[in-house]
């Protein structure tokens, strides 16, 4: 069965500073995706960014970028230039691409402060 | 544009008492989900519905039922609630089901069971 560990409980970061959040994840298939959601205290979830496993050209969505390094199973997000606004919860997420199957796994997630 | 809409936003229920949370969206996705958070576990999906009409089980879907009579509701149903079933309850949509789309979510349902 897939999982997806973030075994980062709580981040923080100096505003402007850089901060990599960490993902490991298992799984038999070589194809899949994975994402980065953010969860603010509004608690909405919204995508950060996503990559194909297929793909080994790393996302980039602004001031957010991933290390996705299929070999290792690892899949970090990098924010650049922290903001106020970054604050949250960020959780990683597995999405398998067999056929016949649905499986969303996603991490426990990460909290990341950002100090002003 | 409302997105995904949830109802109510938060409840203190009775054990043994049947609740519905309600979920609409106005995007004319094909794909819902339901997840529950719980601290420390992330999200866990407890069924999904890949087109109207159709609905399937997720990782945690025991004591819950779901229907997709349309495109736009997808309520989830707790038969008789149990303090277990303690949670913060999301709906999300995605364009198509099962694919590198974008899932789309709700504000979420707070609810307790006492």
């Amino acid at each position: 069965a897939q999982t997806v560990t973030q075994s980062q409980p709580e981040m923080s970061v100096q505003e402007a500073e850089t901060v990599t959040l960490s993902c490991t994840y298992d799984t038999s298939e070589s194809d899949y995706y994975l994402f980065w959601y953010k969860q603010p205290p509004s608690r909405q979830m919204i995508l950060v960014i996503r990559q194909e496993a297929y793909k080994q050209q790393n996302a980039t969505e602004n001031r957010f970028s991933v290390n996705f390094q299929k070999a290792a199973k690892s899949f970090s997000l990098k924010i650049s230039d922290s903001q106020l606004g970054d604050a949250a919860m960020y959780f990683c997420a597995y999405r398998s691409r067999t056929s016949g199957t649905y499986k969303y796994i996603f991490g426990t997630g990460t909290r990341l402060k950002v100090l002003a | 544009i409302a997105g995904i809409t949830q109802a109510p936003t938060s409840q203190i229920l009775a054990a043994g008492r049947r609740m519905t949370l309600r979920c609409t969206q106005d995007m004319r996705h094909n794909a819902m989900y339901w997840y529950r958070q719980d601290l420390g576990l992330g999200l866990r999906l407890i069924h999904y519905s890949n087109t109207a009409g159709t609905t399937g089980k997720g990782e945690v879907p025991d004591g819950y039922s779901v229907s997709r009579a349309n495109t736009d509701d997808f309520p989830l149903t707790l038969a008789s609630a149990v303090p277990s079933q303690t949670s913060v309850y999301f709906c999300a949509s995605s364009e198509v089901f099962g694919s590198y789309n974008e899932q789309f979510f709700g504000p979420g349902t707070r609810l307790t069971v006492l």
